[in-house]
């Protein structure tokens, strides 16, 4: 039984770039959450999909966009990057009813120089 | 709306010894609790949940929380550390009600345990 898969593992992009992140939900899951960790920090939420729609947003900007896919897979976009987005992202997956029961990834770390 | 807050950054226990984990809340109803841990480069690996009832639960690994209403608590147990439990832990509340399951993260206890 596959886990939550991220991909890539890890990323480093320059400041102004756009980056995708991408992520495969554990089998059977149909919701996906992203989450920012900055480094000793524990995890912020940036949003959560469900039926290909965007069901909850954190506190974060819209340069941080995402999409999820009829598989239910989804990408996590980020637009013109900052020093401060270099973070591991995690992905998290999840079912009604149990939506909080969350599955994560094991992250992408993205550096932005 | 919701928040966590993990007092201690970092501990330090010796293998065999008790481990407990403090953990607050604040939310204007009764939360869903989780304990999470994270391995070095790892994502995280939930070890156990509370979402009614019995407020001692069992998780993963031999830990174990307790909640308490009156201290707005949900502190992690475990009786015997092992080597292997190395690792940075999460305490996270979940909110009630809309569509989508928001968890909040406190910002961890970094637990290390010496032979």
């Amino acid at each position: 039984d596959a886990g939550v898969t991220q991909s890539p593992t890890h990323l480093i992009k320059t400041r102004g770039q756009q980056v995708t992140l991408r992520c495969s939900p554990k089998s059977g899951h149909d919701t996906v959450s992203w989450y920012q960790q900055a480094l000793g920090q524990g995890p912020q939420f940036i949003f959560q999909y469900y039926e290909e729609e965007e069901r909850q947003r954190g506190n974060f900007p819209d340069r941080f966009s995402g999409h999820q896919f009829p598989n239910y897979s989804s990408e996590l976009n980020v637009n013109a990057l900052l020093l401060g987005d270099s973070a591991l992202y995690l992905c998290a997956s999840s079912k009604p009813p149990g939506l909080y029961e969350q599955f994560f990834g094991p992250g992408t770390r993205l550096t932005v120089l | 709306a919701q928040s966590v807050t993990q007092p201690d950054i970092h501990i330090t226990v010796s293998e065999g010894a008790s481990l407990e984990l403090r953990c607050n809340y604040s939310y204007g109803a009764t939360p869903y609790l989780f304990w999470y841990v994270q391995s070095p480069g790892q994502g995280l690996q939930l070890l156990l949940k509370y979402f009614s009832g019995d407020t001692l639960v069992q998780g993963i690994k031999g830990f174990e929380a307790e909640f308490k209403r009156s201290q707005s608590s949900f502190n992690l147990r475990k009786p015997s550390v092992h080597w292997s439990d190395a690792a940075e832990y999460f305490c996270a509340v979940g909110a009630h009600g809309g569509t989508a399951s928001k968890l909040t993260f406190g910002t961890g206890t970094r637990l290390q345990v010496t032979l």
